[in-house]
């Protein structure tokens, strides 16, 4: 079946604890992204990445980091996650940059 | 980047009335619209788009109609039901800054009320 896998789906953690939400594709797709979701300001996108080893910012990467080593996997790493972390997030795939994006399940994510 | 606008951010309408969203975009060489369907609790998912060559696309109950003279397109769901109820997300595709960023209007909450 055709998914993209985050994990963990839910989590709750302290300030400053690092941490990373895993995301994987099976559909070979090469575009893939993270998105945070907030009440009233809809899916900002955090970073994207066209390829492996391609991988650049979006609207609000700070606190942020991600990687592409294998074109299936982007993780997405908190290096110090702060309070205003706590969101939604969702990651997404795109067979390029022209299509539909298939997104995750979301991982909720609490920062105390 | 792409500035991108959704309007309503709330819509309310009865069961079997017609439901219209827009999304205003800055980008004119923007080339590809889609909409995006988010249910409570679920992941948003695409329900209908529309590539800059067309003007109108249709499926079913839903259609989009693109002006890009105007930089806007718009969601249309006729004869409205219960399970239309979610938000509603815009996410037009620029080319500005490479291309690659994407731009999410902040959504439009329709309810279908009985």
């Amino acid at each position: 079946e055709a998914q993209v896998t985050q994990n963990p789906r839910y989590l709750i953690t302290v300030t400053g604890k690092k941490l990373t939400v895993t995301c994987s594709q099976n559909m070979n797709h090469e575009y893939m992204s993270w998105y945070r979701q907030d009440p009233g300001l809809g899916l900002r996108q955090i970073y994207y990445s066209m390829n492996v080893e391609v991988t650049d910012k979006g609207d609000v990467p700070e606190g942020y980091k991600v990687s592409r080593k294998e074109k299936r996997n982007f993780p997405l790493i908190l290096e110090s996650p702060s309070p205003n972390q706590t969101s939604l997030y969702f990651c997404a795939s795109s067979p390029d940059t022209r299509g539909e994006l298939f997104f995750g399940e979301g991982s909720r994510l609490t920062v105390l | 980047g792409e500035n991108v606008e959704q309007h309503p951010s709330t819509l309310s309408v009865q069961e079997g009335d017609s439901a219209v969203i827009k999304c205003t975009y800055s980008d004119s060489a923007s080339n590809y619209f889609p909409w995006y369907k988010q249910e409570l609790g679920k992941r948003p998912q695409l329900i209908i788009d529309i590539r800059s060559n067309v003007g109108e696309k249709k499926d079913q109950r839903i259609a989009v109609t693109l002006n890009k003279t105007a930089k806007h397109f718009s969601l249309h769901i006729t004869e409205t039901q219960p399970e239309d109820s979610a938000v509603y997300f815009c996410a037009p595709k620029g080319v500005s800054g490479g291309g690659n960023k994407l731009t999410f209007g902040t959504g439009t909450q329709l309810k279908v009320e009985l």
